[in-house]
């Protein structure tokens, strides 16, 4: 079984400061881990993704994610807020069973971006 | 490169009714994956075709159905339409099944049953 659990369902913060968006998750395989963001009437669009290469993953518009396999996490991070970034971000699990695959997604991250 | 497509965007429906939503991957993409998307429920797994056959599926009635051409387009069909049904359908297509490239998503159709 495996599970996402995103641990803020709103986040704000000031424009110009550091994001935290927190994400845990269970799984009894080897999971690939994803952030991904959808901005209001839109899909989705990757941010970044873990895939068991390195522990510290750089995605697009500034937004990094550490996966910590002792403390189960892989939060996102971001150094400095823009308004841009207000939209809602989803922490997703993916597991390869014998060839079939599992994903799980969180409940999701709202990010208010304060001017 | 052009990205998934899903048509139509928006759709209403009464209770009741039957739809058709569709969903055309990346060129070259064989993997197709459908989810609904609630604000009560989130976003929930409904099936994935890989080379016309369902390869996954999530915990859904028997009235969401779909299917996968072997052009890797894909067709998700609801029947008997009820008032919970409605929601943002997204699709999300893949090269492979079980693999651990990302999925793109499509823009969605925001089905509104009354």
């Amino acid at each position: 079984a495996q599970s996402v659990t995103q641990l803020d369902s709103h986040v704000s913060v000031s424009e110009g400061t550091p994001v935290l968006l927190r994400c845990n998750y269970s799984s009894s395989y080897s999971p690939s881990l994803f952030w991904y963001v959808q901005h209001p009437n839109k899909g989705l669009q990757l941010l970044l993704k873990y895939t068991s290469a390195a522990t510290l993953v750089k995605g697009i518009n500034g937004f990094e994610a550490e996966f910590k396999k002792s403390e189960t996490s892989f939060h996102l991070t971001k150094p400095s807020a823009h308004m841009s970034d207000a939209a809602e971000y989803f922490c997703v699990v993916r597991v390869n069973s014998g060839g079939y695959q599992k994903v799980t997604f969180g409940t999701g991250t709202k990010l208010q971006v304060i001017p | 490169k052009a990205g998934v497509t899903q048509t139509p965007r928006y759709l209403i429906k009464t209770r009741g009714q039957q739809v058709t939503l569709s969903c055309s991957p990346i060129s070259g993409h064989r993997s197709v994956s459908w989810y609904q998307q609630t604000p009560g429920q989130g976003l929930q797994f409904l099936f994935e075709y890989f080379s016309e056959t369902q390869r996954n599926k999530g915990n859904f009635p028997g009235r969401f159905s779909g299917r996968q051409f072997s052009n890797s387009r894909s067709e998700m069909n609801v029947s008997t339409l009820e008032l919970g049904d409605s929601a943002l359908y997204l699709c999300a297509s893949d090269k492979t099944s079980g693999s651990y490239n990302e999925q793109f998503f499509g823009p969605g159709t925001r089905l509104t049953v009354l």
